[in-house]
Order: structure tokens, then sequence, then C-alpha cells
């Protein structure tokens, strides 16, 4: 069993600031993790991925996320926040179950970025 | 590469109606698709899961005889929700995956019943 814990449902911002979506999670299996954007009325949007290669994992539009045994943790950063980025974003971690890996996804954080 | 479609993006239906949502995986052939729901400000919920051929596996609480979907070939999954009622309305989203990869999703389709 896994599970996924997305610990800000909102997260609010100024332009040029930094950003911060943290997100936690549990597996019994060593767990491959994603971070997803959805803006309004779009699908999703795969960000970056971890998949047990470096532990530092770079993605698209300058973010970037840092996978942590330790604390069980894959929170998702950026150094400088744009009004582009104000979307909900989904930390997924896979799940082995039968013919294909499932996905598990958490609750989902809205990101606001105020100008 | 890897690009998966909805059709349609937005759907207005009257209560008591059937649609139908295509999924297509337009440069791919898909082992596997999955079929999820979102409700207003929240996340995806999995509905089902299919492969190719075979039936659909459903997760638990959702009816299969409601949504029924059907994997008729390598690129394209429907899931069609019969006598639609409002409670229905919501973001239909479906995803598609080859084997060693992850999934990609489409862009979405809003159902409103009416």
């Amino acid at each position: 069993a896994q599970s996924v814990t997305q610990l800000d449902s909102h997260v609010s911002v100024s332009e040029g600031t930094p950003v911060l979506l943290r997100c936690n999670y549990s597996s019994s299996y060593s767990p491959s993790l994603f971070w997803y954007v959805q803006h309004p009325n779009k699908g999703l949007q795969l960000l970056l991925k971890y998949t047990s290669a470096a532990t530092l994992v770079k993605g698209i539009n300058g973010f970037e996320a840092e996978f942590k045994k330790s604390e069980t943790s894959f929170h998702l950063t950026k150094p400088s926040a744009h009004m582009s980025d104000a979307a909900e974003y989904f930390c997924v971690v896979t799940s082995k179950r039968g013919a294909g890996n499932m996905l598990t996804f958490g609750g989902g954080t809205r990101l606001m970025v105020k100008p | 590469g890897a690009v998966v479609s909805q059709h349609p993006s937005w759907v207005i239906c009257k209560s008591g109606t059937s649609v139908k949502i295509e999924c297509r995986s337009l440069d791919f052939q898909a082992t596997t698709m999955f079929w999820y729901r979102q409700f207003p400000k929240q996340s995806l919920m999995l509905m089902a899961t299919s492969n190719e051929g075979s039936k659909a596996t459903y997760e638990q609480g959702v009816e299969k005889d409601k949504f029924l979907i059907n994997h008729a070939s390598l690129t394209l999954s429907t899931l069609t929700v019969t006598s639609a009622h409002p409670e229905d309305s919501s973001f239909y989203i479906c995803s598609a995956r080859r084997e060693g990869y992850e999934q990609y999703f489409g862009p979405g389709t809003r159902l409103t019943v009416t």
C-alpha cells in the first residue's frame, strides 16, 4: 500500500520569490515519484520524475525536486515564481499492481502567484 | 512523442442520455489505458484500468454498468457514461501507458449533465 500527502492545499507567493510545494509519501516498494501540473480545465503535464537515479531531479520550467528517502519527502521547488506558474500541482507515487504501474495522487496544491 | 488526445473536450447532455468519450494515443501503442475522474478542486480518482482486448478492471465503488469502458485497439479506449445524471458531471481524464514507460495524460473532457 502507498499514499501521498501534499502538506499544503494552497500556497501563495509573490512573483520572483521562491516556490516550495511539499510532498511526503509512503510506499512498500522502491517508489517512483512524479510532479504534475494542471492548469484550469486542462490535462496534466509532467514536470519531473524520480526513478531511482539522481536524487535531485530537474524538470521543466525551472522546477526541481529532491528525493529524500530518510524523510520520505519529494518537495518541489523553484527559485523564482512566474505568473504563469499559477496552477494546481500534484505529487504522485507509483504502485506496482498486476500488470501495470498504478499511480497514487496526492490531494493537490494550488499555487497562487501575486504580482 | 507520447501524445494522448481526448474527444470531446467538453460535452453537455441531458439527464438520462448516454455520452461517449474517446481517448486516443496518437503516436504510440498503449498496452494499458486508465480513466480518472476529477471533481472541482479535488485530486484525480482512478476509475478503471483497461488492457487492450480484455475487460476493464474497475476500482472499488465505480459502477461498471454505469461507466462502460471499451479498449478495442492499442490506440483507442472509450468511456461511455450511461443514463447520465447531474451527479455524473465531472472532469474525466484518461491516460495511456506503454510497457516500460510512465502514463501520459490526455487533456480531459468536461461533462455537464443538465
